[in-house]
């Protein structure tokens, strides 16, 4: 079964320090993958997207994730972490084969920014 | 519309009670999905509505969830006989063909008593 699993449940860093978020994904030989923000009392907001092409994608808020396909993997990075990025992050995947509109969601990863 | 629109917004309930939730796609988008999300746990999948018939429901908790949708409008999530096991914000999504990213709405944020 299609699955997208998110390993960390929550993780603290420090303002001004790098972050990556962890994402991983179990099928589909043409994945396309999201990465979604959903700040406290605000809907869902995608960051940045994967289709085809370039593995190293940039989305906005300054986020980048890279796509490796060898380890099943989409991660999320920041380089300087800011204390508005804290959140829950939400990754998601579909097949553009298999199953076309249909995005599976992984359980989240709840991001604190300390001073 | 300029967004995905829900309502209520909130909604509180007795056990036991029916209740429908709306959800106002953006205009022109054929995809439509629900979601649930139990407070502090991620996104759990309900249905997903193609035009308006629904090839996947495999998300549906039980019977007592239902869902329907008038063409590529609108659609109503309804939950009879509501459980305190229930509450959740319910989301709803909208995704254009051709395009897979979803656009959400703000959600409806249900309490059963």
């Amino acid at each position: 079964a299609q699955s997208v699993t998110q390993p960390d449940i929550h993780i603290t860093v420090s303002e001004g320090a790098s972050l990556e978020l962890r994402c991983n994904y179990s099928y589909g030989a043409t994945p396309y993958l999201f990465w979604y923000v959903q700040s406290p009392g605000q809907g869902l907001q995608l960051l940045l997207k994967y289709f085809s092409g370039d593995t190293l994608v940039q989305g906005i808020k300054g986020f980048e994730a890279e796509f490796k396909r060898s380890q099943s993997s989409f991660n999320l990075r920041k380089p300087s972490v800011h204390w508005s990025d804290a959140a829950e992050y939400f990754c998601a995947s579909g097949d553009l084969e298999t199953s076309y509109d249909k995005v599976i969601f992984g359980p989240g990863t709840s991001l604190s920014v300390i001073p | 519309g300029a967004g995905v629109s829900q309502s209520p917004s909130n909604k509180v309930t007795e056990k036991g009670k029916d209740v429908e939730l709306r959800c106002d796609p953006i205009s022109g988008h054929t995809a439509l999905y629900w979601y649930r999300q139990r407070l502090g746990q991620g996104l759990e999948f309900l249905i997903y509505f193609q035009g308006n018939s629904a090839p996947d429901k495999s998300g549906l908790p039980s019977d007592r969830f239902s869902a329907e949708r008038t063409g590529e409008s609108v659609s109503t999530l309804t939950i009879q006989r509501t459980q305190q096991e229930d509450s959740a914000v319910y989301l709803c999504a909208s995704s254009r063909r051709g395009s897979e990213t979803q656009y959400f709405g703000p959600g409806t944020r249900l309490l059963v008593l």
